[in-house]
């Protein structure tokens, strides 16, 4: 099984509609976010979490809210889509020492139209 | 604020030949460099990490990245790339003190081996 799992793996939703992207980690990690990719812009922080209690805005959170129900599983919404929102998304978990960075779940590729 | 940049959207390169990415950085005090790559329809994969020590760093896959603290750069190397070298490599950077563990990433570079 992945460490860290998204899903969906795909969607494609339509404008003002509610969707909530999961993800989930079995690496006991405390520290998780949200990053999405667009092309040429690398990877942009939507949001982030150090602990189930501690949540904070990344640089482009507008539009977007989190929920982090348990260590293992953080959660990201969009309230009412819009096509800009159109985007590869990743959830990542990292630990607070000097390790490999990041662990990366496989994204959701999600669509507004 | 802490930001890389990746200065070519592609490489292109024969199989075999050796291969370069390119990477700079800011950031303040000393920096934390990772490189990842990521494959088709795939999350990040980690290749290696600058902290400090020597200024070459060994990774997976046969990769390596110098770092060049005058120049703020951190290029990604493999002596004799492979086809399957093909994929999108991202550099990224955070200050080696700092409150937790934020990576800013560059835009990415796709890499392209031809046979």
């Amino acid at each position: 099984d992945a460490d860290v799992t998204q899903t969906p793996r795909n969607r494609i939703t339509k404008t003002g509609k509610r969707i909530m992207l999961e993800c989930s980690q079995t690496k006991g990690h405390d520290r998780m976010y949200w990053y999405r990719q667009d092309p040429g812009l690398g990877l942009r922080l939507i949001y982030y979490s150090f602990d189930v209690k501690d949540i904070n805005k990344g640089e482009i959170s507008d539009g977007y809210s989190v929920s982090r129900q348990a260590q293992a599983k953080f959660s990201l919404s969009l309230e009412s889509a819009i096509p800009n929102q159109t985007a590869l998304y990743f959830c990542a978990t990292s630990d607070p020492g000097q390790g490999r960075g990041y662990t990366f779940g496989s994204g959701t590729r999600l669509t507004v139209v | 604020a802490q930001s890389v940049a990746q200065p070519e959207d592609q490489v292109n390169v024969a199989e075999g030949n050796p291969l370069t990415v390119k990477c700079t950085y800011s950031v303040s005090g000393n920096p934390y460099l990772f490189w990842y790559v990521q494959y088709p329809n795939r999350g990040l994969q980690f290749l290696l990490k600058y902290i400090t020590g020597d200024n070459l760093v060994k990774g997976s896959y046969g990769f390596e990245a110098e770092f060049n603290k005058s120049q703020t750069s951190f290029h990604l190397k493999k002596p004799s790339a492979l086809v399957s070298d093909s994929a999108l490599y991202f550099c990224a950077v955070r200050p080696l003190k700092a409150a937790g563990n934020k990576l800013t990433f560059g835009g990415g570079t796709r890499v392209l081996v031809k046979p």
